[in-house]
């Protein structure tokens, strides 16, 4: 069935280093690739996303790179700041589907 | 102005006890949702609503029935709760649009059981 991979699990860096988090899908039909930031007892909120017909997108400290024929998307953090910290998830959208298949998440944690 | 809200936010419960939980989005979405969030954080979907049908239905127990009684609310009803079922209950909408997938997560619901 459709899966989506993510790693690390966890990721430790020092404020302003930067921080990459991969996921892999298994669906070749996936067409949209969001990422959700969810903080500590918050809900999972949109902060950036990217469709199968752009390779990379920015949005200030944040970028997504999709290579879809490897079937890799990863999501860039520069400059961290503290309050990057949080629970990163990747999700693949499937058309087949009709759903989002989220990946297990990555707990970053930016240290001061 | 909440976009999505779920009540109640915390719901603390004996096994075996009958629960609802209910969602309502103001966005104006054709689609809603309920995932379930466990304690390792794995978001998982149960159910997918589109205008009020039922669209996905993924291997949920048959003690979870979910109830659309029009496009913008989406309840969940839980039977015979089983320890298993503690997790957090998110409700989502998105407007179901070939060019809008985004979906806007409710608050949570914080269920145990015990």
């Amino acid at each position: 069935g459709e899966n989506v991979e993510q790693h690390p699990s966890t990721l430790s860096v020092q404020e302003g280093d930067s921080a990459v988090i991969k996921c892999t899908y298994s669906d070749s039909a996936s067409n949209y690739f969001p990422w959700y930031k969810q903080e500590l007892g918050k809900r999972p909120q949109l902060i950036i996303d990217i469709r199968s017909n752009v390779g990379e997108k920015k949005d200030q400290r944040i970028a997504v790179t999709l290579n879809k024929t490897a079937k890799h998307f990863s999501l860039h953090i520069t400059e961290t700041q503290p309050e990057d910290s949080a629970v990163y998830f990747c999700a693949a959208w499937g058309d087949s589907s009709y759903k989002l298949i989220f990946g297990s998440g990555t707990r970053l944690l930016v240290r001061p | 102005d909440t976009a999505v809200s779920q009540t109640p936010k915390y719901l603390v419960t004996q096994m075996g006890n009958d629960k609802s939980i209910k969602c309502e989005q103001n966005l104006g979405h054709d689609t809603m949702y309920w995932y379930k969030q466990d304690s390792k954080k794995f978001l998982k979907i149960m159910f997918s609503y589109n205008n009020k049908e039922l669209i996905i239905n993924e291997t949920v127990p048959n003690r979870f029935s979910p109830k659309s009684p029009d496009k913008a609310h989406l309840n969940l009803h839980i039977n015979s709760l089983e320890l298993g079922d503690s997790a957090v209950y998110f409700c989502a909408s998105s407007p179901g649009q070939p060019n809008s997938y985004e979906q806007y997560f409710g608050p949570g619901t914080r269920l145990t059981v015990t």
